[in-house]
C-alpha cells in the first residue's frame, strides 16, 4: 500500500528548461511534504519543505506546488542545469511522526 | 561537523550468514531511522527509534531483521539468516524531533548490502 507514490520513474529534460516532478499522496493527514534528491553513492539529502498551510514555497530555481484537493505536490526546476541530474524522491508526514517516501524520480538533464 | 556516519560502506556476504550494519547519528539528534532502498519500493521506512526507544518497527520485513540503539550515539540493523532478497541499501538517518515538528532528516551514505 504505497501511499505516497512517484508514478514516472523517469524524466529527461533539455539544459535550461523547465523540470516538473510530480508525487501524489493518498493519506490526506499528510500535513507536512519534503522533497529530497540523491545522487549515485550518495545518501539523499533536503531539497525543499512545504507545509500544509501553504500552496507553494520557493527556495532559488526550486518551487514546490501543493494541491490539497487533489492530494498531489510537484517540484519546478527552473532552469534545469545538468547539475541537477539525481533521484527526487518525495516524502509526507502526518504530524510529527515519521517520513514516508515515495519511490522517486530519476531526472537527467541533458547538455 | 561530522554526518550521519555507517559503516560497513559495502558489505558482500553469502546466505545465511549475518550481517551487522552500524550507524552513529548526529550528536544532539533524538530521532533516528533506518531505510531501505529497492527499486520496487523506493525508501521503504524499516524501523524509528526516538531517543533511543523503538516507536515504530512495523516495516521490518520479519524476524530475520532486527535493531538495536544501546545508546543515543550508535545504532545496529541486523539480518540474521541473511536472505539475496535482503541485497539493497541500506540508509540510516538522524533528525532532531521538537514540538513543532520532525525536522529535515540527514542520511549517511548508505550501506550496500549484496547476499550471494
Amino acid at each position: 500500500d504505497q501511499q505516497v507514490k512517484q508514478n514516472s520513474p523517469s524524466l529527461s529534460v533539455q539544459e535550461g528548461r523547465i523540470s516538473i516532478l510530480n508525487c501524489d499522496y493518498t493519506n490526506s493527514m499528510f500535513d507536512y511534504f519534503l522533497w529530497y534528491k540523491k545522487y549515485p553513492a550518495e545518501g539523499p539529502t533536503f531539497l525543499i519543505s512545504i507545509s500544509s498551510i501553504k500552496d507553494k514555497n520557493e527556495d532559488g530555481r526550486f518551487t514546490v506546488f501543493l494541491n490539497k484537493s487533489a492530494k498531489h505536490l510537484s517540484l519546478h526546476i527552473v532552469p534545469s542545469q545538468p547539475g541537477d541530474s539525481a533521484v527526487y524522491f518525495c516524502a509526507a508526514s502526518s504530524g510529527t511522526y515519521k517520513y514516508i517516501f515515495g519511490t522517486g524520480t530519476r531526472l537527467k538533464v541533458l547538455a | 561537523d561530522a554526518g550521519v556516519i555507517q559503516s560497513p560502506r559495502h558489505e558482500v556476504t553469502e546466505m545465511g550468514q549475518e550481517v551487522t550494519l552500524r550507524c552513529k547519528p548526529i550528536s544532539g539528534h533524538n530521532s533516528l531511522f533506518w531505510y531501505r532502498q529497492t527499486m520496487m519500493r523506493g525508501l521503504e521506512l524499516l524501523i524509528y527509534f526516538n531517543n533511543n526507544v523503538p516507536i515504530d518497527d512495523s516495516g521490518m520485513p520479519e524476524d530475520r531483521f532486527s535493531a538495536k540503539m544501546p545508546n543515543a550515539s550508535f545504532s545496529t540493523l541486523k539480518i540474521q539468516p541473511s536472505e539475496p532478497r535482503d541485497s539493497a541499501v541500506y540508509f540510516c538517518a538522524s533528525s532532531l524531533r521538537l514540538a513543532g515538528g520532525l525536522g529535515e532528516l540527514f542520511f549517511g551514505e548508505g550501506s550496500r548490502l549484496t547476499v550471494l
